[in-house]
């Protein structure tokens, strides 16, 4: 099935720095790949997503990349803020019924961002 | 309503048993899923219904059991637990099943804290 790899697993940066979440798959057939923000003890949030027809989205502070030939995604994070803290994960599902995440999100392993005051 | 609502918050069971958990939304919402996470760890996906049939199921064990009575509610009945099922069941919802169309987000409820004794 889909496999989705996310690096780095932890990241610290002092407030106002940026910080680069990297994500690839392996199924060439997914094209939505959303980021969720989880903060301690409450829901996933969708932060961001974007499509495979598209390269780049961005929402103010925070702007996804997309290189569907190398098959990886990145979460760009400008200005961090001490309330950008939390935990991270991206994902991937397909949109054809042969792809091998087909009606479910395959989600990476998380990265946890500290942003110091 | 733009929530996904889940009961119980909290839920302490033995081994012996018998217990469920709840899902409601009412945003319309043709697609729900439910997922299993531990500590720091990504969701974990277990079921998906499209329409009110079962339409995933990730080789989960038999012990746990979803229901689908109508398009808002979804059940998880749980029977002869494990201590390691102690985890964060989450319930999610999407438009249509998430890859169809273009109505890809997934919304999560808060999610029920399950501890096994």
């Amino acid at each position: 099935g889909e496999n989705v790899e996310q690096h780095p697993s932890t990241l610290s940066v002092q407030e106002g720095d940026s910080a680069v979440i990297k994500c690839t798959y392996s199924d060439s057939a997914s094209n939505y790949f959303p980021w969720y923000k989880q903060e301690l003890g409450k829901r996933p949030q969708l932060i961001i997503d974007i499509r495979s027809n598209v390269g780049e989205k961005k929402d103010q502070r925070i702007a996804v990349t997309l290189n569907k030939t190398a098959k990886h995604f990145s979460l760009h994070i400008t200005e961090t803020q001490p309330e950008d803290s939390a935990v991270y994960f991206c994902a991937a599902s397909s949109a054809y019924a042969g792809g091998t995440s087909y009606g479910k999100l395959t989600f990476g392993q998380g990265t946890i961002l500290t942003v110091h005051p | 309503d733009t929530e996904v609502t889940q009961t119980p918050k909290h839920l302490v069971m033995g081994m012996t048993n018998k217990k469920s958990l709840k899902c409601e939304q009412h945003m319309g919402h043709r697609a729900m899923y439910w997922y299993k996470q531990k500590a720091k760890k990504p969701p974990e996906l277990m079921f998906v219904y499209s329409y009110e049939k079962l339409s995933i199921n990730e080789s989960v064990p038999s012990r746990f059991s979803p229901e689908c009575p109508n398009s808002s509610l979804l059940n998880l009945h749980l029977h002869a637990l494990q201590p390691e099922d102690s985890a964060l069941y989450l319930c999610a919802s999407s438009q249509v099943l998430v890859g169809q169309g273009n109505a890809h987000e997934q919304f999560f409820g808060p999610g029920t804290r399950l501890t096994v004794l």
